[in-house]
């Protein structure tokens, strides 16, 4: 692989079920994201990872979790997914250290809760 | 509160040039990103700006000045794949990118 794979493309939820979404890089960058994305909106931070081992709250983390047990990998999960959960969802990860620490971007996942 | 505004779409001619705004409030700056994304894609990194003027790559070229809490993004010699929205960010206080709404950039043949 190279650069953000993200999985699944896309995934169609029920209320009240349990979903993880899933993010792998290999550039082997420390810091890694997720964002929502939705109409009108700008990007929105859920949560943050800025070293394996460690995370952090965003601007909308409420109804999601995240782990990183290591440097690659860097899922999102979602415990009772609601309606208004349905979004596009972005990872991202940068390099802190060199250069102007731009984010790369995955494909994204939609999802859509009903 | 933090803020990032641009406007919601813009309309250009193929070959023409245009220029997109962004003016921010941030609690704290540490640099202002550019991305483009087509759409049902994902954001790709245009420019950064982190001292203010002109900072040129190809036909794009991005501006700033962090006293007007401002910067626009200039695109040359439009082509028909240009057409995309246009994400300003700001990086705050807490390293962390503040992003505008997006600008929607429709060309005309």
């Amino acid at each position: 692989i190279a650069g953000i794979t993200q999985a699944p493309t896309s995934q169609i939820l029920a209320a009240g079920r349990r979903m993880t979404l899933r993010c792998t890089q290999d550039m082997r960058h420390n810091a890694m994201y997720w964002y929502r994305q939705d109409l009108g909106l700008g990007l929105r931070l859920i949560h943050y990872s800025n070293t394996a081992g460690t995370t952090g709250k965003g601007e909308v983390p409420d109804g999601y979790s995240v782990s990183r047990a290591n440097t690659d990998d860097f899922p999102l999960t979602l415990a009772s997914a609601v309606p208004s959960q349905t979004s596009v969802y972005f990872c991202a990860s940068s390099d802190r250290v060199a250069g102007n620490n731009e984010q790369f971007f995955g494909p994204g996942t939609r999802l859509t809760v009903l | 509160g933090q803020n990032i505004d641009q406007p919601t779409e813009m309309t250009a001619t193929e070959g023409a040039i245009v220029q997109i705004n962004c003016t921010y409030q941030t609690s704290g700056f540490n640099g202002l990103f550019w991305y483009q994304q087509h759409a049902g894609e994902a954001p790709t990194f245009l420019s950064y700006n982190v001292l203010d003027g002109l900072e040129e790559k190809g036909r794009f070229s991005s501006f700033l000045s962090r006293s007007k809490g401002y910067s626009y993004l200039l695109l040359k010699e439009l082509q028909m794949k240009d057409s995309a929205s246009y994400l300003c960010a700001v990086r705050d206080s807490n390293y962390q990118l503040i992003w505008g709404a997006g600008t929607k950039l429709i060309i005309k043949p």
